[in-house]
């Protein structure tokens, strides 16, 4: 149980697209989602927590209008890059709180690599 | 202070050894645990979990916390080529609020060598 997925699993964009990312948790509900990011050898950054049925908490210093979170139903939450640029490559996870498991307790999804050329 | 240190290694061990790897942390609200295993370019994978201070073995891993000296521990025993990976360790405050947040370290990058 507490499998979480994304999609896709690499994307590579030109500078000023968009792109998005899904986070699904497969086999539960998730009224909580967390959106990381980690650059290379280096520990995960917490960008915002979305909830379900409402707007997203950014971490301080992170743009809201660049990185939209919707997380518009229990399994699924995602995350739009807007005019990407390269300074925003970079692995992206995804993770879930398990309801009635350990608290606080995260369970995370593979990851998405984003390079942007 | 960072709120939770770790050693980056990168710790390189023969296949069977017993692996140590440690945290420290500063705030003391914090009481709940765990260890995080990363494989390269894949999420981290929940290895283990520990409410408050005392030790909790599953398999080959036991995690130890001692919340005196704001230090957890993760051992692993007759370590094997496929426990090379990162080790996470994270922590929260629980209950309500932004209390529910993880503050990882670092990571240690393992090597077990066959």
């Amino acid at each position: 149980g507490a499998v979480v997925s994304q999609h896709p699993s690499r994307v590579i964009c030109k500078s000023g697209t968009s792109v998005k990312i899904e986070c699904r948790s497969l086999d539960f509900q998730a009224t909580t989602m967390f959106w990381y990011r980690q650059f290379p050898k280096q520990s995960l950054m917490l960008m915002a927590t979305s909830n379900e049925g409402s707007k997203a908490t950014y971490e301080q210093g992170v743009e809201k209008d660049k990185f939209l979170i919707n997380h518009a139903s229990l399994t699924l939450s995602t995350l739009t890059v807007t005019s990407a640029h390269p300074e925003d490559s970079s692995f992206y996870i995804c993770s879930a709180n398990l309801p009635g498991g350990p608290p606080d307790t995260q369970y995370f999804g593979p990851g998405t690599r984003l390079t942007v050329l | 202070q960072k709120e939770v240190e770790q050693d980056p290694g990168p710790l390189s061990v023969p296949e069977g050894a017993i692996v140590s790897l440690n945290c420290t942390y500063s705030n003391s609200a914090f009481q709940y645990f765990m260890w995080y295993r990363q494989y390269s370019r894949k999420g981290p994978e929940l290895l283990m979990y520990t409410y408050s201070s005392g030790n909790k073995e599953d398999g080959r891993f036991t995690a130890q916390v001692d919340k005196s000296s704001k230090y957890i521990s993760l051992f692993i025993r007759d370590s094997q080529p496929s426990d090379s990976a990162t080790y996470l360790c994270a922590m929260s405050a629980g209950g309500g609020g932004s209390n529910y947040k993880l503050t990882f370290g670092k990571g240690t990058l393992l090597t077990v060598n066959p």
